[in-house]
């Protein structure tokens, strides 16, 4: 079945620095991945669309300056947090589709998630 | 605008009972409906969709749901429960517009199956 990753599974970063979370579509490509927030105990928070070769589209309420999407490639999305404060601290998680006629019927494949801890 | 409505916070089954958790979505057009569990610190697992066709579907592990167009339900089900069964459950409706789609996830029901 499709895999996707996520790097680095675990990070912990002090307040006012930057970090970045990779998400890599192993088996399959695809022009559209989705990054998501989950706090504890709730559910996932689509934060942007992550669009190959353009810009990402950020859901309302979503800072687009602190959280900078890069859809590099068919296979690679990279979500930075930058300038993390304790509050960015939550669950990571990306999804993605296989690019093929019929995405809207396909199901989303998810990372494994990635925990960013904020000191 | 699409939603999705799981009003269990968390379900409570014997091993061996059938089990069921509940969603209700509200959308404008067709529904695409996806049912997903996590584990602890892991990211979602497809378990079964609804596109179109029978209304009740078959996924993974021996789940199932049933789609119910006048009372906007997709519940899943499970004849009978095992302990590995405990997770995270999530209903999701696909939000299909112009240009692009995103899927939109209920709150999440967690599940406890006791043995």
């Amino acid at each position: 079945g499709a895999v996707v990753s996520q790097h680095p599974s675990r990070v912990i970063c002090k307040s006012g620095t930057s970090v970045k979370i990779e998400c890599r579509s192993l088996d399959f490509q695809a022009t559209t991945m989705f990054w998501y927030r989950q706090f504890p105990k709730k559910s996932l928070m689509l934060m942007a669309t992550s669009n190959e070769g353009s810009k990402a589209t950020y859901e309302q309420g979503v800072e687009k300056d602190k959280f900078l999407i890069n859809h590099a490639s068919l296979t690679l999305s990279t979500l930075t947090v930058t300038s993390a404060h304790p509050e960015d601290s939550s669950f990571y998680i990306c999804s993605a589709s296989p690019v093929l006629a019929g995405d809207l019927y396909n199901e989303q494949f998810f990372g494994p998630g990635t925990r960013l801890t904020v000191l | 605008a699409q939603s999705v409505a799981q009003p269990e916070d968390q379900v409570n089954v014997a091993e061996g009972n059938p089990l069921t958790v509940k969603c209700t979505y509200s959308v404008s057009g067709n529904p695409y409906l996806f049912w997903y569990v996590q584990y602890p610190n892991r990211g979602l697992q497809f378990l079964l969709k609804y596109i179109t066709g029978d209304n009740l579907v078959k996924g993974s592990y021996g789940f199932e749901a049933e789609f119910n167009k006048s009372q906007t339900s997709f519940h899943l089900k499970k004849p009978s429960a095992l302990v590995s069964d405990s997770a995270l459950y999530f209903c999701a409706v696909r939000d299909v517009g112009t240009g692009g789609f995103k899927t939109i996830f209920g709150a999440g029901t967690r599940l406890f199956v006791k043995a």
